[in-house]
């Protein structure tokens, strides 16, 4: 079967760094996406990675490691504004996103 | 409009009632979708259309059906609605493409009774 597993809540710092891993396992691989969700909207568009590596944006990193199934969403210097969900989604072979359950992201000041 | 729209908002429902979720979008995409959310679930997709004319099944699609007469429009009807039904409705739609990403409408909550 297919399967995103990301932690289900974390809390962190105003201010501080904070990296919500996602691992995958999918029937082949097309991308990786991250959303982020604010309580009652809907999701938008982060950051989308094909690649190994790093790909910068902001405040807001994404890492892809195809081999290891793996990814990390990097938020740096958190903001109040950025308590939400954080959702993980790979693009499988028949390029449908499959998703994650999401991240529940708590800042505190 | 600019972006894409979901109608309504919410509903409360009856079992065994007919429904239909309306889902426009004005970016002229090719592609547009329908997912359900449920609490601690990822978002689930019921049906999608590559292009105008086209759908196909998603991975839950029983119980719903769509139809994609233009390219504006994707509307996602149940039948004969049952309490597991009771959700929140998520349309998308994306450019077709690998890295495209998908916009979404702002949701509509269903509520089965």
């Amino acid at each position: 079967g297919q399967n995103i597993d990301q932690p289900t809540e974390m809390t962190a710092t105003e201010g501080a760094i904070v990296q919500i891993n996602c691992t995958y396992q999918t029937s082949g691989f097309n991308g990786l996406f991250w959303y982020q969700q604010h309580a009652g909207e809907a999701p938008t568009f982060l950051s989308y990675n094909v690649l190994d590596g790093l790909e910068e944006k902001g405040r807001f990193s994404s890492f892809l490691s195809r081999s290891k199934g793996y990814s990390y969403l990097l938020l740096k210097e958190l903001q109040m504004k950025d308590s939400a969900s954080y959702l993980c989604a790979v693009k499988d072979s028949n390029y449908q996103l499959i998703w994650g359950a999401g991240t529940k992201l708590i800042i505190k000041p | 409009i600019a972006g894409i729209t979901q109608a309504p908002t919410s509903q409360i429902l009856a079992a065994g009632r007919r429904m239909t979720l309306r889902c426009t979008q004005d970016m002229r995409h090719n592609a547009m979708y329908w997912y359900r959310q449920d609490l601690g679930l990822g978002l689930r997709l019921i049906h999608y259309s590559n292009t105008a004319g086209t759908t196909g099944k998603g991975e839950v699609p029983d119980g719903y059906s769509v139809s994609r007469a233009n390219t504006d429009d994707f509307p996602l009807t149940l039948a004969s609605a049952v309490p597991s039904q009771t959700s929140v409705y998520f349309c998308a739609s994306s450019v077709k493409g690998e890295n495209n990403e998908q916009f979404f409408g702002p949701g509509t909550r269903l509520t089965v009774l």
